[in-house]
């Protein structure tokens, strides 16, 4: 069965101490994987798109890099505006052809200052 | 630029009232347009997608439909509102199949009581 799997579920970092955020994934046919932000009460907003194994793509602090198996948001000396729930997702081929959007269930980042 | 407009922005709703919320697309022409549910500690549950006006297709058995009258107009909707139907909802575009990640709305949190 198609998976993805985000892990911890919750993290507390103090301000300047660098972590990462995993998500693994069992699909087949990946298209794509995408990495969201997610404030308390409003809509993900697009952060990155990877593609293929070995892809890595940045902005601002965030890094996010790729395996066959799951990708890394990596943050950089976070600071507390990077406090919000991160998501993972998969897009991938069904079994009569269309696409399927698979999301995790995120990551809730606190930054302490 | 593209822009995505959801509302409400909150709703409390009675069991066995009505339901509909709207979401509308500028900047872009047929678009793919998506209604998701977010529970807390669970991913987001796609409940409707559409790739033009009148197309619907729905994902998950329930009590709500979608129409899409116009094309950039998708609205969700019910007859009678269960209490299981309270959720955060999510409206969100993509061009093509989403290869390329999709933009959301703020959201609308419906509490039927």
């Amino acid at each position: 069965e198609d998976q993805v799997t985000q892990s911890p579920e919750a993290l507390r970092l103090q301000e300047g101490e660098s972590s990462s955020l995993n998500c693994s994934y069992t699909v087949s046919g990946l298209r794509g994987l995408f990495w969201y932000r997610q404030d308390p009460g409003k809509g993900p907003e697009f952060l990155f798109t990877l593609y293929s194994a070995g892809e890595e793509k940045e902005k601002e602090r965030l890094k996010a890099t790729l395996t066959k198996k799951e990708s890394f948001l990596h943050i950089t000396a976070p600071k507390p505006e990077d406090s919000a729930t991160y998501l993972c997702a998969v897009q991938a081929v069904g079994t009569s052809g269309t696409y399927k959007y698979i999301f995790g269930t995120g990551t809730r980042l606190k930054v302490l200052a | 630029s593209q822009t995505i407009h959801q509302w409400p922005a909150t709703l409390v709703q009675p069991v066995g009232s009505p339901l509909s919320l709207e979401c509308t697309v500028e900047g872009t022409s047929n678009p793919n347009l998506y209604w998701y549910r977010q529970a807390a500690g669970r991913g987001l549950q796609l409940l409707f997608y559409s790739v033009g006006i009148g197309q619907i297709s729905s994902e998950v058995p329930q009590n709500l439909s979608a129409s899409r009258p116009q094309d950039r107009q998708f609205i969700l909707s019910s007859k009678k509102l269960l209490l299981s139907d309270s959720g955060f909802y999510l409206c969100a575009w993509s061009t093509g199949m989403g290869q390329f990640g999709y933009t959301f709305g703020s959201g609308t949190r419906l509490t039927v009581v």
